[in-house]
């Protein structure tokens, strides 16, 4: 079974300080990505990387950046946390096949992030 | 570029009732299609997914799908729901070649509540 892994399930951070969410799997996967759950808005990528040092923006970057120095693990970094950060943050992993193929991506459990 | 609307942001049904949640997309190439369900304080997990072959597609927990490209449609249904079917489902849509096929864009999702 493939496990995605993060290591929180729940945090609670005051605004300015600098927040580091932790996303590991166990599959081998190339690719990682890290999205933001709010409530009527659905999954925003937030980044996403496909290979170790890699990194790609996503949908929506700003306030954020991310870290691959393993393969196995992917971080989110938020530099100076805002009340407008305060979210539920998802990690999700996949292989990284040809461009025509299918990648189907699994979820870890989510982070729920408050900023005071 | 991908989007994708879910036209009903919260489905209530009875308890061994049929349901259908819906879906429509846009895209300017061809698309893998996904359904991910949300149980609730948990991460995604795959439901169904629309490669390519048959357009009724058949999932886990007795949910299906029908594929209609006239429609840019991708319906998921179920004939008689259970209560613990009670989640939030999201639509997903991948581009079928070149960069994004490593992404996902997720519809805004869909809360289904049974009512017993």
């Amino acid at each position: 079974d493939v496990k995605v892994t993060q290591s929180s399930r729940y945090l609670v951070k005051r605004t300015g300080e600098k927040v580091f969410l932790e996303c590991v799997q166990d599959m081998d996967h190339e690719n990682m990505f890290w999205y933001r759950q709010d409530p009527g808005l659905g999954l925003r990528l937030i980044y996403f990387s496909y290979d170790v040092k890699m990194k790609e923006k996503g949908d929506i970057p700003e306030g954020y950046s991310v870290s691959r120095e393993k393969k196995e693990r992917f971080s989110l970094i938020l530099e100076s946390a805002s009340t407008n950060q305060t979210s539920m943050y998802l990690c999700a992993s996949s292989f990284l096949l040809a461009a025509t193929s299918y990648n189907e991506q699994f979820f870890g459990p989510g982070t729920r992030l408050t900023v005071l | 570029a991908q989007s994708v609307t879910q036209l009903d942001s919260q489905v209530p049904v009875f308890e061994e009732a049929p349901v259908e949640l819906r879906c429509n997309y846009s895209s300017s190439v061809s698309v893998y299609l996904f359904w991910y369900v949300q149980y609730p304080n948990q991460g995604l997990q795959l439901l169904l997914k629309y490669l390519s072959g048959s357009t009724l597609v058949k999932g886990i927990n007795g949910f299906e799908a029908e594929f209609n490209k006239s429609q840019t449609s991708f319906h998921l249904r179920k004939p008689s729901v259970h209560i613990s079917d009670t989640a939030e489902y999201f639509c997903a849509v991948s581009a079928h070649s070149g960069a994004g096929s490593y992404q996902l864009t997720f519809g805004k999702g869909t809360k289904l509540s049974v009512i017993p």
